[in-house]
């Protein structure tokens, strides 16, 4: 299996222009992730799928931000209008889960290697 | 706001010796879960430990959960240089299916 599949690696875009990262999960899982890491915050969640419907977007900045999960295989997330304090490496993860059942199942998440994106 | 908080920030050891992270967090869980993330890497997941655990080994890797105080901890024995990262406890929330990460333990590892 390739793991979780990220693209691009490295963004660097101006101010002001539309930028869209893009992740592939690893077949069979139904949970997706995206995270923003910074020195100064850490790692936060961004938005959580589960079979491709979005249940948690309460860690999306404000409107600049969106995401979308139009089917099993793929995943994007948008920045429009990009600002420098959106420079950030934005991680992308998925698992497998039983959610909604009795005795939920919670399993690990994979992460792919990132994006590093740069707004100047 | 973060979940788990690690201690320490920053540990620098030399090769052979046992590093020891811990991670306390302030909610009821359902599970916490140990990464491991190399620099500009993704993380790596390393160990879950369920909330009715109180240990679980995995190689070198032990973990223990003490839910009466809200702690874990990491321990690598007989550490390598190999082992140099960041190391982050990841806490899943009772009724919730996402995590909430720490700030990360930065392991330094000296041949």
């Amino acid at each position: 299996d390739a793991g979780v599949i990220q693209s691009p690696r490295h963004e660097v875009t101006e101010m002001g222009q539309e930028v869209t990262l893009r992740c592939k999960p690893i077949s069979g899982h139904n949970s997706l992730f995206w995270y923003r890491q910074t020195m100064m915050r850490g790692l936060e969640l961004l938005i959580y799928f589960n079979n491709n419907v979005p249940i948690d977007d309460s860690g999306m900045p404000e409107d600049r931000f969106s995401a979308k999960m139009p089917n099993a295989s793929f995943s994007t997330l948008k920045i429009q209008p990009s600002e420098p304090r959106d420079s950030a490496v934005y991680f992308c993860a998925s698992s497998f889960s039983l959610v909604g059942l009795p005795g939920r199942v919670y399993n690990e998440q994979f992460f792919g290697p990132g994006t590093r994106l740069t707004v100047l | 706001s973060q979940q788990g908080e690690e201690d320490p920030q920053a540990l620098s050891i030399q090769e052979g010796e046992n590093a020891t992270m811990n991670c306390s967090y302030k909610t009821s869980i359902n599970n916490l879960q140990w990464y491991r993330q190399n620099s500009g890497r993704g993380l790596v997941h390393l160990i879950l430990i369920r909330s009715n655990e109180r240990e679980k080994h995995s190689g070198r890797l032990r973990v223990t959960l003490d839910t009466s105080k809200k702690s874990s901890s990491l321990l690598i024995t007989a550490s390598r240089a190999a082992d140099t990262a960041s190391y982050f406890c990841a806490t899943m929330n009772s009724g919730y299916s996402t995590l909430t990460f720490g700030k990360g333990t930065m392991l330094l590892v000296s041949p």
